[in-house]
């Protein structure tokens, strides 16, 4: 069965520390992992990931894929206020047929506490 | 370039009425997803549709719910007889059509929160 386990499911911080988000996957034939951040409302898209040892920038948040291993991590520097949400771990998987790739298996997510 | 839209944010039904939930994609995306969040669980996805057919249904329970993308307008979620446990969140996502993996990144909408009494 297709697996996406997210670790730790809760952190808490303090503004300004570095945190490390992982994101571990079973999947038949891996195509593509995506980072999501949601807050009250739309989960929004972060990164997407499909080959090893290219790591995504955006800003403070970066991303690597390890696709030997089978993990993905999500690092977030200088963290602030605004960085509290969920951080959602996902992977397309391939219908019976495999000839589509709609459904996304999410991970459970972690839920980043950032306190001033 | 407006967002994938979803109506309404918040339905209260009673138990056995229908709850209906729309969801317009992204302008350009031909492709929707559906996705239901219970309390303190993940996101479970449940369908995929493009217009006029359903490409993956095998997260739909298989009774009271049904989902169409028709030809004009917006996508519905149809949940029949709803019961206490079908409140949850339900989140549309939109897609265009890219090949491989580039098509692979969906875009989410707000939401519908189902509350059933």
């Amino acid at each position: 069965e297709d697996k996406v386990v997210q670790s730790p499911l809760s952190l808490v911080v303090h503004e300004g520390d570095t945190v490390t988000l992982n994101c571990s996957y079973e999947v038949t034939n891996f195509r593509s992992l995506l980072w999501y951040k949601q807050e009250k409302k739309a989960p929004t898209f972060l990164f997407m990931l499909t080959s090893s040892g290219i790591e995504k920038k955006s800003g403070r948040l970066s991303s690597i894929l390890d696709k030997k291993e089978l993990f993905s991590i999500l690092n977030i520097t200088a963290t602030q206020t605004g960085d509290s949400a969920i951080y959602l771990c996902a992977v397309p998987v391939a219908n019976a047929g495999g000839t589509s790739y709609g459904k996304l298996t999410f991970g459970q997510g972690t839920i980043l506490t950032v306190h001033p | 370039n407006a967002g994938v839209m979803q109506n309404p944010r918040h339905l209260v039904r009673r138990r056995g009425q229908e709850a209906r939930l729309r969801c317009s994609p992204m302008k350009g995306h031909s492709h929707v997803y559906w996705y239901r969040q219970l309390p303190e669980e993940g996101l479970k996805f449940m369908v995929y549709l493009q217009k006029e057919n359903i490409i993956d249904e095998s997260g739909m329970p298989k009774e009271r719910f049904s989902a169409e993308f028709p030809k004009e307008g917006p996508s519905i979620l149809r949940i029949q007889q709803v019961v206490r446990g079908d409140s949850a969140a339900y989140f549309c996502a939109s897609s265009p059509f890219l090949l491989r993996a580039r098509g692979d990144i969906q875009y989410f909408g707000a939401g519908t929160r189902l509350s059933v009494l």
